[in-house]
């Protein structure tokens, strides 16, 4: 079975610094699909980012971008320049290639302050 | 980007009740859409996995009689929650994808999802 783990519950940044969210999975796929999902307080899932586990470079969108250590099977969010509505909760979600079911970490809070 | 609208936002039923859930993809054909479940503060648990014109499938320790789930559409797919009682509140939320002709590992487009208080 593939996990998800994200073990940062809480996040905090000041506006327009930069921030690492973690996030750790577990699988014996070799290929397959990470997301990074923000949630805010409308709870509509929005999606940040997207890595396919075949391609070694990472993924980026504006100010965010991804650390995918396939090896460690590690698959951290940056966020440069934070920006007040960047606060809401972060999601990493695994899918396998077999189908499109996704499962998502605990998830982390993260709060940007001005 | 695709969209998927839920309807209705929040309900609020009496126990013993059935309560019906629609998704919908509005601008894509999805051949597969799910069924989250979300309590507060925690993550998104996925509950059934539906595709157009099968049954649905369902994971581990969801009731299937209880949940009850139709996609009678490549569109639409409505969750039931038959004779509801106050702990199957809870916020749920569909998503849908791939679209058709899509290969597996695409986006899933997320609804808006759905409140539901059971009294």
């Amino acid at each position: 079975a593939q996990t998800v783990t994200q073990s940062q519950p809480e996040m905090s940044v000041q506006e327009a610094e930069t921030v690492t969210l973690s996030c750790t999975y577990d699988t014996s796929e070799n290929n397959y699909y990470l997301f990074w999902y923000k949630q805010p307080p409308s709870r509509q899932m929005i999606l940040v980012i997207r890595q396919e586990a075949y391609k070694q470079q990472n993924a980026t969108e504006n100010r965010f971008s991804v650390n995918f250590q396939k090896a460690a099977k590690s698959f951290s969010l940056k966020i440069s320049d934070s920006q007040l509505g960047d606060t809401a909760m972060y999601f990493c979600a695994f899918m396998t290639n077999n189908n499109n079911d996704m499962r998502f970490g605990a998830g982390t809070r993260l709060t940007v302050k001005p | 980007g695709a969209v998927v609208s839920q309807h209705p936002s929040r309900v609020i039923c009496k126990s013993g009740t059935s309560v019906k859930i629609e998704c919908r993809s509005l601008d894509f054909q999805a051949t597969t859409m799910f069924w989250y479940r979300q309590f507060p503060k925690q993550s998104l648990m996925l509950m059934a996995t539906s595709n157009e014109g099968s049954k649905a499938t369902y994971e581990q320790g969801v009731e299937k009689d209880k949940f009850l789930i139709n996609h009678a559409s490549l569109t639409l797919s409505t969750l039931t929650v038959t004779s509801a009682h106050p702990e199957d509140s809870s916020f749920y939320i569909c998503s849908a994808g791939p679209g058709t002709g899509r290969r597996f590992g695409d986006t899933q487009y997320f609804g808006p999802g759905t409140r539901l208080t059971v009294l």
